[in-house]
């Protein structure tokens, strides 16, 4: 079945804390990216990745890292998270330069209580 | 700093009833424009990628459209339903393979029975 899939679903922390989010998809996407979503903020993009070894910054990368050392990964990582971490967030996966304008097929979510 | 706007926030009808949202954009250097439907306790679901102005698509009772040069896109609901109640979800991609896509903050449709 093609899907996107992210671990932890659920994770209560506590500040300072390192923690990583795994994100896997089997679709052989190029393009995989990572938002989070606040009450009234809708969705917000933090890093995207256009292939391997290639990343950005989407527009709150503040705390937050990734790499994309595989295709199928993209973990996202906070090395030191803080209460304000505390989100919903999605991964999601799209194949790259095709007719189908970037969809998103988005994972789960994972929910994060930093403490 | 690229701004995509929604309207309205909240929605409340009646089963039946027809209703539309809009989704507003930059309306220089477009590349794709999406629209997710997003249940509670779910992840988003793509309904429309629309790449072309003009672009007019449907599914079901639900249809798009849209308009680059002006930078907006409406999102159509015929004769709802309860379960079309969900947040609705529209989402900018610039052109230049930049990456990055800029979301709307949602339109949260309530269908009464």
């Amino acid at each position: 079945e093609a899907q996107v899939t992210q671990n932890p679903r659920y994770l209560i922390t506590v500040t300072g804390k390192k923690l990583t989010v795994t994100c896997s998809q089997n679709m052989n996407h190029e393009y995989m990216s990572w938002y989070r979503q606040d009450p009234g903020l809708g969705l917000r993009q933090i890093y995207y990745s256009m292939n391997v070894e290639v990343t950005d910054k989407g527009d709150v990368p503040e705390g937050y890292k990734v790499s994309r050392k595989e295709k199928r990964n993209f973990p996202l990582i906070l090395e030191s998270p803080s209460p304000n971490q505390t989100s919903l967030y999605f991964c999601a996966s799209s194949l790259k330069n095709s007719g189908q304008g970037y969809e998103q097929y988005f994972g789960p979510g994972t929910r994060l209580t930093v403490t | 700093i690229l701004n995509v706007e929604q309207s309205p926030q909240s929605l409340h009808v009646q089963e039946g009833d027809s209703t539309n949202f809009t989704c507003s954009f930059p309306s220089s250097n477009f590349y794709a424009l999406h629209w997710y439907r997003w249940e509670t306790a779910k992840s988003p679901e793509a309904l429309f990628v629309m790449t072309l102005n003009g672009d007019e698509k449907k599914k079901g009772r639900i249809s798009a459209t849209l308009n680059t040069k002006e930078g907006y896109s409406y999102l159509y609901i015929k004769g709802s339903q309860p379960e079309d109640s969900a947040t609705y979800l529209c989402a900018f991609f610039g052109s230049g393979n930049t990456g990055k896509l800029i979301f709307g903050q949602g339109t949260t449709l309530q269908v009464k029975p």
